[in-house]
């Protein structure tokens, strides 16, 4: 079966620092890769996907690389904000109907 | 309105009532989701729609569980005889293609 496993939070960061977030997979056939982000009191929301190998997704500085050979699809952003604090979550879907397979999710918490 | 619209956002029911949740999906998508996040199991899948039908039902976690969609557009989850372990945050999603799944901000339950 499917499934999404990525680092443990809670991820605590000054402003302004580097942020990696690991996610990896295992999936049958071509899994589409996606990063969901859910703000405080927020409802999640699509941050970034990728649907086939070497594609890159990107959105407000965050960046994801979709790697077959190592089946991963790390979060990155070169400069978090105090505003980045969320808990982020990685999944996947397949075919037959495009349901999401979620990982447990990964607070970020950003300082001034 | 623009996005998802579940209801009601919160419901508190004692153990053995049913309890019926919605969702409003966007206008004009025809594939909608139904997740469920709780502390000790994540976001889990629940059941897909493809229009009225349910072509997954597979996440629904024992038979108290049911979900349908008419017009094919707002659906209803129903919890019959609710347990204590049903108390999360229910999610509803809808999509129009494979792209990305749009998230409504959930109905929180809890069963005392």
């Amino acid at each position: 079966g499917n499934s999404v496993t990525q680092m443990e939070g809670p991820v605590t960061l000054s402003e302004e620092a580097f942020l990696t977030i690991n996610c990896t997979y295992t999936a049958t056939g071509y899994p589409s890769l996606f990063w969901y982000v859910q703000y405080p009191g927020e409802g999640l929301q699509l941050l970034l996907k990728a649907t086939k190998a070497d594609d890159k997704g990107s959105n407000k500085g965050f960046e994801a690389t979709y790697r077959k050979e190592t089946t991963s699809f790390h979060l990155e952003k070169g400069s978090v904000q105090v505003s980045d604090s969320a808990v982020y979550f990685c999944a996947l879907s397949t075919g037959g109907g495009n349901k999401l397979t979620f990982g447990t999710g990964t607070q970020l918490k950003v300082e001034l | 309105g623009a996005g998802v619209s579940q209801s009601p956002s919160n419901k508190v029911t004692e153990k053995g009532k049913d309890v019926e949740l919605r969702c409003d999906p966007i206008s004009g998508h025809t594939a909608l989701y139904w997740y469920r996040q709780s502390l000790g199991q994540g976001l889990e899948f629940l059941i897909y729609f493809q229009g009225n039908s349910a072509p997954d039902k597979s996440g629904l976690p024992s038979d108290r569980f049911s979900a349908e969609r008419t017009g094919g557009s707002v659906s209803t989850l129903t919890i019959q005889r609710t347990q204590q372990e049903d108390s999360a945050v229910y999610l509803c999603a809808s999509s129009p293609d494979w792209a990305q799944a749009f998230f409504g901000q959930g109905t929180r339950l809890t069963v005392v």
